[in-house]
């Protein structure tokens, strides 16, 4: 079945600095990708949708400026937290949809980070 | 707005026991509503899934009923096995299909 490579499965990092997590989809093109996050004891709440070759589009409440996402393939997605601090510390998942339809969602593995 | 409110776990059962892990379920629409599993150091799963009303989703001995009369997506499962430890997430998902709504996990541990 198809796969979405999310990479890094886990990040320590220190206060200030910025990471990016990639989502990659393997074996299929993917319009659209999206950013979920979950705080501990929390759901899964949805962050941004990634579209391909145009700008995210931001939940409620995302800052945009903070949580920069670029889909400059049909295959790849990145999501970089910038200037982290410890309340960003969560686990950031990503997933991906074949084609420009409504079929089944693939998910990454997740990135759990942790801001010190 | 929609949300979906799953049993806190952790759950811990002995193997060939029976499961339930409760999910209820708010929606403006008529979503339809998903189990997803998550085994140890991978992504999330599809497991199963249901899109209308009275629709049973099963999969590998799982089943869920959609009750719109409760509002409810239990999980079901005759007797569990070592290989079914995991975490167990129920969504819902509008009509467009972008917006996930997600529980919170109950993560499920059995043992031999």
């Amino acid at each position: 079945g198809a796969v979405v490579s999310q990479h890094p499965s886990r990040v320590i990092c220190k206060s200030g600095t910025s990471v990016k997590i990639e989502c990659r989809s393997l074996d299929f093109q993917a319009t659209t990708m999206f950013w979920y996050r979950q705080f501990p004891k929390q759901s899964l709440m949805l962050m941004a949708t990634s579209n391909e070759g145009s700008k995210a589009t931001y939940e409620q409440g995302v800052e945009k400026d903070k949580f920069l996402i670029n889909h400059a393939s049909l295959t790849l997605s990145t999501l970089t937290v910038t200037s982290a601090h410890p309340e960003d510390s969560s686990f950031y998942i990503c997933s991906a949809r074949p084609g420009t339809g409504g079929g089944k969602l693939f998910f990454g593995s997740g990135t759990q980070l942790s801001v010190l | 707005g929609d949300s979906v409110t799953q049993m806190e776990g952790p759950v811990t059962l002995s193997e060939e026991a029976f499961l339930t892990i409760n999910c209820t379920y708010t929606a403006t629409g008529y979503p339809s509503l998903f189990w997803y599993v998550q085994y140890p150091g991978e992504g999330l799963q599809l497991l199963l899934k249901a899109t209308k009303a009275d629709d049973k989703g099963s999969n590998k001995g799982f089943e869920a009923t959609y009750r719109k009369e409760t509002t409810s997506f239990h999980l079901e499962k005759g007797s569990v096995q070592v290989s079914d430890s995991a975490v167990y997430f129920c969504a819902l998902s509008e009509v467009s299909g972008n917006q996930f709504y997600f529980g919170t996990g109950t993560s499920l541990t059995v043992i031999p």
